[in-house]
């Protein structure tokens, strides 16, 4: 069974729907993290979490919002998709005790298209 | 100026070729370096890291940091057609817990 597993793994909505990526995990890991990617920008951090009551902004935060659940479960919505919120959307784990470089687990991914 | 600087390719070379990928960094605090290997519809792995400066090799793999130059290098030998993914440089600062990434340089070896 996958460690880090994403939901759904395909989706396709229009502007202005609200959208929900949720991300499970069973490495026991205390850091969560929501990624994009777009094709030549790499990967951008949007929201990280160090434990349940942990959030923090990342350097693409804006449109989206996320909720820790449960060590985990960490969960990522678009209030209101728009278009250029269009990207493969990954989730990673780590714990800073098992690794001190602070290895990220990553999961298989969610490709979001917004028409 | 991105604080990352990774040349997205695309990179493709024949079967058996040494293989040279590159990042340039700005910020000199960086001291947690770390390459990523990412297949076709799955999440980056991680492949290698170092710590600071100086070289690490694994198997057909090294990875080397120049800390002086700010470019860090991923070399691969006897290149596979299984090596064929997206390679990411990943950093970050000694205390710190966020990741910094590379854009990845997606790499394709030709049998």
């Amino acid at each position: 069974d996958a460690d880090v597993t994403q939901t759904p793994r395909n989706r396709i909505t229009k502007t202005g729907k609200r959208i929900m990526l949720e991300c499970s995990q069973t490495k026991g890991h205390d850091r969560m993290y929501w990624y994009r990617q777009d094709p030549g920008l790499g990967l951008r951090l949007i929201y990280y979490s160090f434990d349940v009551k942990d959030i923090n902004k990342g350097e693409i935060s804006d449109g989206y919002s996320v909720s820790r659940q449960a060590q985990a479960k960490f969960s990522l919505s678009l209030e209101s998709a728009i278009p250029n919120q269009t990207a493969l959307y990954f989730c990673a784990t780590s714990d800073l005790q098992v690794s001190s470089y602070n290895e990220q687990f990553f999961g298989p991914g969610t490709r979001l298209t917004v028409l | 100026q991105k604080e990352v600087e990774q040349d997205p390719g695309p990179l493709s070379v024949p079967e058996g070729a040494i293989v040279s990928l590159n990042c340039t960094y700005s910020n000199s605090a960086f001291q947690y370096f770390m390459w990523y290997r990412q297949y076709s519809r799955k999440g980056p792995e991680l492949l290698m890291y170092t710590y600071s400066s100086g070289n690490k090799e694994d198997g057909r793999f090294t990875a080397q940091v120049d800390k002086s130059s700010k470019y860090i290098s991923l070399f691969i030998r006897d290149s596979q057609p299984s090596d064929s993914a997206t390679y990411l440089c990943a950093m970050r600062f000694q205390g710190a817990q966020k990741l910094v990434f590379g854009q990845g340089t997606r790499l394709t070896i030709n049998p």
